[in-house]
């Protein structure tokens, strides 16, 4: 099945800074990454995603990058916020069947003010 | 829609005690979820339905745990008897069919085994 590998697992950045959050995948199949937030207590929400077929999306203040041939994608969160404070999981899924992402085991992004 | 409405938001139960956590998903989609949250493992998968039907059990821990989909507007895991390893926060998400990979997650149940 597919493993996916998040890093790090804690990060920590003062307000203004930029902060990237790394992932692989293993299953060559998977076409689909979203990247969902999870502010303390809440639950989580999918904020944005990248298929397969595309190399980087953006909105607004994030972007994802995806590289099919190292198996890997990121989240790129520039002039960072105390608000951007929160858990971070990526994930992947592969097409067909079974669409169920895998996800990564969460960073934990300190802003500080 | 009010989204995935997850109940109870928490439960405190003594070692050896049933607990029941229940779980409504959004109307109209055909999937639904069962994850535990650990800072150790992270976002686990459980168990997931579709139409109602289990398809895939394979996270379930061990036999203690137990989850049923009466109908497709009601979901419920149950742990008998509870472990203090199983303090967690356990989340129920849903989604469309064809779009499982888009989930929706509700507010999750904070459980704490003494």
């Amino acid at each position: 099945g597919e493993n996916v590998e998040q890093h790090p697992s804690t990060l920590s950045v003062q307000e203004g800074d930029s902060a990237v959050i790394k992932c692989t995948y293993s299953d060559s199949a998977s076409n689909y990454f979203p990247w969902y937030k999870q502010e303390l207590g809440k639950r989580p929400q999918l904020i944005i995603d990248i298929r397969s077929n595309v190399g980087e999306k953006k909105d607004q203040r994030i972007a994802v990058t995806l590289n099919k041939t190292a198996k890997h994608f990121s989240l790129h969160i520039t002039e960072t916020q105390p608000e951007d404070s929160a858990v971070y999981f990526c994930a992947a899924s592969r097409p067909g069947g079974s669409y169920i992402p895998t996800f990564g085991r969460g960073t934990s992004l300190i802003v500080h003010p | 829609d009010a989204g995935v409405i997850q109940s109870p938001r928490h439960e405190v139960t003594e070692m050896g005690q049933e607990v029941t956590l229940r779980c409504k998903p959004i109307s109209g989609h055909d999937y639904l979820f069962w994850y535990r949250q650990t800072m150790m493992r992270g976002l686990e998968l459980l168990i997931y339905f579709n139409n109602n039907v289990p398809i895939d059990d394979s996270g379930m821990p061990e036999d203690r745990f137990s989850a049923k989909m009466p109908n497709a507007s009601f979901s419920t895991l149950k742990i008998q008897p509870s472990e203090p390893r199983d303090s967690a926060v356990y989340f129920c998400a849903s989604s469309l069919a064809g779009q499982q990979n888009i989930q929706y997650f509700g507010a999750g149940t904070r459980l704490s085994v003494l």
